[in-house]
Parts: structure tokens; C-alpha cells; sequence
């Protein structure tokens, strides 16, 4: 039930942009995005309903695609700021639960 | 401030000696849910709370135990610890009654080691 999140790693320079990926094999009706510093607890990002819109904040925007059971975490104009690890979680349809995907680790270089 | 609060924050013990590990909420919330994180492994859940004496399963019960007889807390119980469960350990919470639909609020995390 866990989701799978793609790439594992990437390393950017400033100012390049990044998507991160996570699909499930189950119908799902929210996914989530948090941000990991190393060292400290996830830090919720945002989250997309079923039938909701795309959502964003500055920088950082994610799309729930319902039908192939998808999200994209899109990344644009990284700051250095932005390292750290990126995990999607996802909440079945149905479901009271929250399933985390094994993680992207992000690296912004100067 | 709001928050969630979990102790101790690092534990090293022993096989077999039971512990407990707490987690309190200031927020009223009615979701809480412990997770432990390993390298490579991203988050798993273990145990899951609904709302006072509602309690579920998750990823990785085995070898864990939970109780919620106040909304505010949320122990993890590891009767007989072992190697295996030597880990990161994260509680959280969240606002809404039916489930996660909505920001987790995590703990600062536990760490623990298991000898």
C-alpha cells in the first residue's frame, strides 16, 4: 500500500527546477507532500483532494492526476533552502489512513 | 503554542526491557498515529487512533502496543524490545475525525536504540 516515489535522489544547481513523482496502485483520495529536514520532523508542503484543484505555494506546486492514481511535486527556480527529503503520502479512498512513500532525497548546490 | 510532544526524545536500552515511549497533543485533536522511519524505508506506520478507545492497526504493529484513554495522549509500548526495533520514531496528529484529510502535525521524533 506503500506509494512509489520517483527519482530516489537528484542534485540541482540554484535556480533549476526538479519533479518528483508518486503513483499508487489504489484509488486513492488525498495525497500529501512534506518536506524533511535531516535531523528534524516532516513539515507539511500541501495536500490534493480528489476532484480538487492544483495546489501551490510560491515556488512549489503539485497536480493529483485521479485517474492514473498520481502526483507530481513540481519544483521551480530551486533555493537552497529546498534540500532535504520529499515524501508524498497517500489516503486511500475509504481508508483513515495515511501510507508515506520511501522518500526523494533533494540536494541544492550553489 | 501548539504542539506534539513525545519523550524521550533518545533512548538507548536493552533486549526485553519493556518501554514506553509518550506523545501528548495540545491541539484537541482527534487523529493520532505513530510512525517509525528507517533508512531507505521512508515512514510506516504502525499503530493509528481514531479518537479515545479507538485504535488500529497500520503497517508494522508487530512487536508494538498502543493505548488512547485521553484524547491528549498517545503511548507507543514496546514490551520486549529488540534490535529490530532500533529506529526513528515520529508521533502525530491531525484535526479531523474521519482520518488524515488534513495537515499532520508531527512530533520532534524518539530515537531509539535497542542493545
Amino acid at each position: 500500500q506503500q506509494p512509489v516515489q520517483s527519482p530516489q535522489a537528484v542534485i540541482l544547481r540554484e535556480g533549476e527546477d526538479a519533479v518528483i513523482n508518486c503513483s499508487s496502485s489504489k484509488a486513492l483520495y488525498s495525497v500529501h507532500w512534506y518536506r524533511q529536514k535531516h535531523g528534524e520532523a516532516p513539515v507539511f508542503l500541501m495536500i490534493l483532494l480528489k476532484g480538487g484543484e492544483q495546489k501551490g505555494h510560491e515556488k512549489i506546486s503539485a497536480s493529483f492526476n485521479e485517474k492514473k492514481q498520481q502526483s507530481s511535486l513540481y519544483l521551480t527556480a530551486s533555493q537552497l533552502s529546498y534540500s532535504g527529503t520529499y515524501f508524498c503520502g497517500t489516503e486511500q479512498t475509504g481508508a483513515n489512513n495515511l501510507f508515506f512513500g520511501t522518500g526523494t532525497r533533494l540536494t541544492v548546490i550553489p | 503554542e501548539a504542539q506534539v510532544t513525545q519523550n524521550p526524545r533518545y533512548l538507548i536500552t536493552v533486549t526485553g526491557k519493556k518501554l514506553t515511549v509518550t506523545c501528548s497533543q495540545n491541539m484537541n485533536h482527534e487523529y493520532m498515529s505513530w510512525y517509525r522511519q528507517d533508512p531507505g524505508l521512508g515512514l510506516r506506520q504502525i499503530y493509528y487512533s481514531m479518537n479515545v478507545e479507538v485504535t488500529d492497526k497500520g503497517d508494522v504493529p508487530e512487536g508494538y502496543k498502543v493505548s488512547r484513554k485521553e484524547k491528549r495522549n498517545f503511548p507507543l509500548i514496546l514490551e520486549s524490545p529488540s534490535p529490530n526495533q532500533t529506529s526513528l520514531y515520529f508521533c502525530a496528529s491531525n484535526p479531523f475525525p474521519a482520518g488524515p484529510t488534513g495537515e499532520l502535525f508531527f512530533g520532534e521524533g524518539s530515537r531509539l536504540t535497542v542493545l
